[in-house]
């Protein structure tokens, strides 16, 4: 059962262009929602993250927009730029279940020149 | 240099034998977690442990074995059981608590089963 719902899977953008991924999700115990970023043969590193109560968060170029009643969440990634080409999983945590993160299934972005 | 280190990169094992990848952290961290992951398919949780000698399975602890006998460390063993081992493993810790969020991952060991 995948409780986190990610698209696209893959993303091609040109360099200076804003990269979109979005994430929906039905378990409305959900309380925190990260953004990780991977690179080829490394681990996950978290980007940015979001609670519930907060539409939106920004950190530089990379923006989380939340809509709760909606229960979708997506990345943006302003001025796009050729080091972003990597890997990102929306994630989220269950309140009080231990800190564990669902993950969804990743979207793979190739920022060309 | 503090972080989670994970050993080998690579590993490469016959079908029917069991392996063990290594997790350590010096992060200082009560938690610590253990994911697979394969193409397509996100990071899918395998067990975690909140604090020392306990541990939870997580949603794909089949074929799997942990222990937690020290803090710093977090072993995963993959027995023979393990339908389709061949994957990219992951090891992650975190602060333990209810307003803990970040976990930390480490560079994750390729295990390759023939």
């Amino acid at each position: 059962q995948q409780q986190v719902k990610q698209s696209p899977q893959s993303l091609i953008v040109q360099k200076g262009g804003i990269s979109i991924i979005n994430c929906a999700y039905e378990n409305t115990a959900f309380d925190y929602f990260p953004w990780y970023q991977q690179f080829p043969g490394k681990g996950p590193a978290l980007l940015i993250a979001i609670r519930p109560d907060v539409s939106e968060k920004k950190e530089g170029r990379f923006t989380i927009s939340f809509n709760k009643s909606a229960k979708q969440f997506s990345l943006h990634i302003m001025d796009s730029q050729p080091g972003d080409s990597a890997t990102y999983f929306c994630a989220a945590r269950v309140m009080g279940g231990g800190n564990k993160l669902t993950f969804g299934t990743g979207t793979q972005l190739k920022v060309e020149l | 240099d503090g972080g989670i280190t994970q050993s080998p990169k690579y590993l490469f094992r016959k079908e029917g034998q069991n392996v063990t990848l290594s997790c350590e952290q010096n992060l200082n961290h009560d938690a610590m977690y253990w994911y697979r992951q394969d193409p397509g398919q996100g990071l899918r949780l395998i067990y975690y442990s909140q604090i020392v000698n306990d541990f939870q399975k997580g949603d794909i602890a089949e074929g799997y074995s942990v222990s937690r006998e020290k803090k710093e460390s977090f072993p995963l063993t993959v027995t023979s059981a393990q339908k389709n081992p061949t994957a990219f493993y992951l090891c992650a810790s975190s602060t333990s608590g209810t307003l803990t969020y970040e976990q930390y991952f480490g560079p994750g060991t390729r295990l390759t089963v023939t």
